[in-house]
């Protein structure tokens, strides 16, 4: 049974370019939030996706956005970086049943120069 | 709004020893709780839940209470092993989204 992957798993851009990262949850789960860690900190959460609608949202601005496949597969977006978006951004997925246990991926790690 | 506190680390013990990880929360409603450990350079695993007062989280020779009471979910094993060096989160899922603590780094030496 295949968990929680994320693509990719590393990634380098420069400040004010826009990126896309992917996760793909855990079979049977339809549920994706995805969080933000910093280096030293615990993870904030961003948003989540439920039935391709974003469901709750963290405190982060419009330019993190994201999008829900029908196959419950997600995309976080992040337009015009900047350095402190430097992080390692994490997917986690769930089953609306029991949307409070949530298993995570491995992480993508995004530097911005 | 919701917040968890954790000890601060690092924590250096040697094979064997006890390990307690303070934790504690401030939450509206009921929430649940969790722990969640992450070696270097993975993401978050889960360790252990409780999802109401009383209940006790275990795994792996890990165990945690729910403390209403006290606000507190505090993370203890008996003896712990080289394998156990990781950084440790506690967490709490309120409205479905998990609010994590700092972290804890643990080291275990041999």
């Amino acid at each position: 049974d295949a968990g929680v992957t994320q693509s990719p798993t590393h990634l380098i851009k420069t400040r004010g370019q826009q990126v896309t990262l992917r996760c793909s949850p855990k079979s049977g789960h339809d549920t994706v939030s995805w969080y933000q860690q910093a280096l030293g900190q615990g993870p904030q959460f961003i948003f989540q996706y439920y039935e391709e609608e974003e469901r709750q949202r963290g405190n982060f601005p419009d330019r993190f956005s994201g999008h829900q496949f029908p196959n419950y597969s997600s995309e976080l977006n992040v337009n015009a970086l900047l350095l402190g978006d430097s992080a390692l951004y994490l997917c986690a997925s769930s089953f609306t049943g029991s949307a409070e246990t949530q298993y995570f991926g491995p992480g993508t790690r995004l530097l911005v120069l | 709004g919701n917040s968890v506190t954790q000890m601060e680390g690092p924590v250096t013990l040697s094979e064997e020893a006890f390990l307690t990880i303070n934790c504690t929360y401030t939450a509206t409603g009921y929430p649940s709780l969790f722990w969640y450990v992450q070696y270097p350079g993975e993401g978050l695993q889960l360790l252990l839940k409780a999802t109401k007062a009383d209940d006790k989280g275990s795994n792996k020779g890990f165990e945690a209470t729910y403390r209403k009471e006290t606000t507190s979910f505090h993370l203890e094993k008996g003896s712990v092993q080289v394998s156990d060096s990781a950084v440790y989160f506690c967490a709490l899922s309120n409205d479905y989204k998990l609010s994590f603590g700092a972290g804890t780094t643990v080291t275990v030496r041999a």
